[in-house]
């Protein structure tokens, strides 16, 4: 079975400082990871997928294989940054369905 | 294309009170996801279609709940009787089999007193 867990609810930083909000997933097979963000009461959004390895809004992942992990990392957070962020994990036999976390909420003070 | 549509944004009732959703995906998707968003529990997958037909709805809490897809283009989630502890948000998403994932909708954001 698959599963994706974020490890932190929460998880607070100052403006300026890296940031890391952790995704692990458990799935035998070769899966497609991404993270999705909401902003406070909008739509969910796409932010990355691991395939196309990009960068957006300052935001990386990479898929670590070894580590089951698609950690989401920023090197200087912006107050703007602010959301619930979600990591989700879709299987390679299974096309459509995407499994998500249960999402971390990033705050960044000024 | 506007995306994926849902309606009513906000939808307030009385407990026992008939809910419905409903949802338009993007024109050409041929899948459709219902998810609720609640504090306690983050998204849930309550059900999916595929081509119009149901695959999974193991998420569907209760009998209350059903949901149908008459056609590709319109999707309806229903709550009857609802009940407090229904109160969420509830989003739509829609997708292609070999999409970049999903487009969610704004959602609903349902209270029931």
């Amino acid at each position: 079975a698959q599963r994706v867990t974020q490890p932190e609810k929460l998880l607070s930083v100052f403006k300026g400082a890296p940031v890391e909000l952790k995704c692990n997933y458990s799935y035998s097979g070769s899966p497609e990871l991404f993270w999705y963000v909401q902003y406070s009461r909008q739509r969910l959004q796409l932010l990355l997928r691991h395939i196309s390895r990009e960068s957006i809004k300052g935001f990386t992942a990479d898929l670590n294989k070894g580590e089951t992990s698609f950690h989401l990392k920023k090197p200087f957070a912006q107050e703007e940054d602010s959301a619930m962020y979600y990591c989700a994990l879709r299987r390679g036999s299974t096309l459509g369905r995407l499994y998500f976390g249960r999402g971390t909420q990033l705050t960044v003070w000024p | 294309d506007a995306g994926v549509i849902q309606s009513p944004r906000h939808e307030v009732t009385e407990m026992g009170q008939e809910v419905t959703l409903r949802c338009k995906p993007i024109s050409g998707h041929d899948y459709l996801f219902w998810y609720r968003q609640t504090m306690m529990r983050g998204l849930e997958l309550l059900i999916y279609f595929n081509n119009n037909v149901p695959i999974d709805d193991s998420g569907m809490p209760e009998d209350r709940f059903s949901a149908k897809m008459p056609n590709a283009s319109f999707s309806t989630l229903k709550i009857q009787p609802s009940e407090p502890r229904d109160s969420a948000v509830y989003f739509c998403a829609s997708s292609l089999v070999t999409g970049t994932g999903y487009t969610f909708g704004s959602g609903t954001r349902l209270t029931v007193v």
